[in-house]
């Protein structure tokens, strides 16, 4: 199976600043099948980005994906209070499917 | 609206069973692939299953092959995920999930404890 690493564990950031989130495969991710969640306490995770760079329907142009191969990055350009959260990468391109161990943003 | 509604957790004694069950409704359930997720308390997030469109295409985490059984009823618009020999390691939030392309529809989860 492909195993996922996300780094950092923990962002501390502030409002306004720029994060960057890291997604790192064991092995390529076919066709770029990897996505983004977001997910606050208590609440189902929300579908960031799919396909690497591709925002899901209603996702503010602040957060962006990218990367191909094996690297992959989101990135939150200017950090908004509602953005402090953790953070997931899926893979869909190779059965099974796998979720990285997250990465918190935190004020 | 899209919607998905996880049903069926509840505290479960070590080696019993149980059915949990997802209903969906606003978009025709029976195009999609769907996902079966779940978190343990204070952990990640954890792909379980899925399974194609008309039921036929189904695959397993390695960590639950052989206990967890997923199906779907098209004409009921629901999911089902069948759990034998529950552990204390399976207690955790069960969520369902469409996927196109990603996850993009989440339900908000069911709680499954398992506990003596």
């Amino acid at each position: 199976e492909i195993v996922l690493t996300q780094s950092p564990g923990t962002l501390s950031l502030s409002p306004g600043e720029r994060a960057t989130l890291s997604c790192r495969a064991s092995q390529t991710v076919s066709s770029s099948y990897l996505a983004w969640y977001q997910q606050k306490p208590g609440q189902a995770p929300r579908l960031l980005i799919f396909a690497a760079s591709n925002r899901a329907t209603g996702i503010p142009d602040r957060f962006s994906g990218s990367g191909s191969g094996a690297d992959f990055t989101l990135t939150i350009t200017r950090l908004e209070p509602e953005d402090f959260a953790v953070y997931y990468c899926q893979q869909y391109g190779g059965s099974p499917w796998t979720f990285g161990q997250g990465t918190k943003v935190e004020i | 609206q899209v919607q998905l509604v996880e049903s069926g957790g509840g505290l479960v004694k070590p080696g019993g069973s149980l059915k949990l069950s997802c209903a969906a409704s606003g978009f025709k359930f029976r195009d999609y692939y769907m996902n079966w997720i779940r978190q343990a308390p204070g952990k990640g997030l954890e792909w379980i299953s899925y399974i194609g469109s008309d039921g036929t295409t189904i695959s397993y985490a390695d960590s639950v092959r052989g206990r967890f059984t997923v199906s779907r009823d098209n004409a009921k618009n629901s999911l089902y995920l069948q759990i034998y020999s529950l552990s204390a390691e399976d207690t955790a939030v069960y969520y369902c999930a469409r996927d196109y392309g990603g996850m993009d529809v989440w339900g908000r989860g069911t709680t499954v404890t398992v506990s003596s």
